[in-house]
């Protein structure tokens, strides 16, 4: 059975203080990796797509990473605003485009 | 920016009743979703539409559950005779050809 952990479930920093967020999936046929971020009694906010192992990108203080295993999501000098839930999705398989999501991590950056 | 608009942002029914929920998707999407998240849990995927039918449905998505599109710019999703365990937030998304983008989301508190 597909499956997505995330880890931790939840991380104080102190602002300016860099980390990484990971995402471990065991799919067959991996088609896409997804991040988002939610707040809170929203909706997933999208943040990025990854399609293949050693694939990077980045958006502010945000960068995500895919290997064959696990995606990572580091977050650089965070500042207060970045506080949220980040979501990690993977679409895989052949003839469905569903997202499996993890639990999330629940992220706190205090000034 | 384009966004996927929901309504009502919050629903209370009684046990039994019949919902709908509804949602505007990007205007140039063709794909249209609908996700549930019990509080505290995971984004559950529920069913997918494309080209006016059900392309996939999960095992949730029984015959309580129906998606329409009855016009060129809803897609709804209706409920009939709701228990208590159908209380969740639920996520309309759209998609273009990868990247889903959700909406704010429907909270149904069913009593």
């Amino acid at each position: 059975e597909d499956q997505v952990t995330q880890s931790p479930e939840a991380l104080r920093l102190q602002e300016g203080e860099s980390s990484s967020l990971n995402c471990s999936y065991t799919v067959s046929g991996l088609r896409g990796l997804f991040w988002y971020r939610q707040d809170p009694g929203k909706g997933p906010e999208f943040l990025f797509t990854l399609y293949s192992a050693g694939e990077e990108k980045e958006k502010e203080r945000l960068k995500a990473t895919l290997t064959k295993k696990e995606s990572f999501l580091h977050i650089t000098a965070p500042k207060p605003e970045d506080s949220a839930t980040y979501l990690c999705a993977v679409q895989a398989g052949r003839n469905t485009d569903k997202l499996i999501f993890g639990t999330g991590t629940r992220l706190q950056v205090f000034p | 920016e384009p966004e996927v608009t929901q309504t009502p942002s919050h629903q209370v029914t009684q046990m039994g009743q019949e919902v709908i929920l509804r949602c505007v998707p990007i205007s140039n999407h063709l794909y249209f979703y609908w996700y549930r998240q019990i509080l505290g849990q995971k984004v559950e995927f529920l069913v997918s539409f494309y080209n006016n039918e059900i392309s996939e449905k999960s095992e949730i998505f029984d015959d309580q559950f129906s998606v329409e599109r009855p016009d060129g710019s809803n897609f709804t999703l209706k409920i009939r005779s709701t228990k208590l365990e159908d209380s969740a937030m639920y996520f309309c998304a759209s998609s273009g050809h990868t990247e889903a983008f959700f909406g704010q989301g429907t909270r149904l508190t069913v009593v």
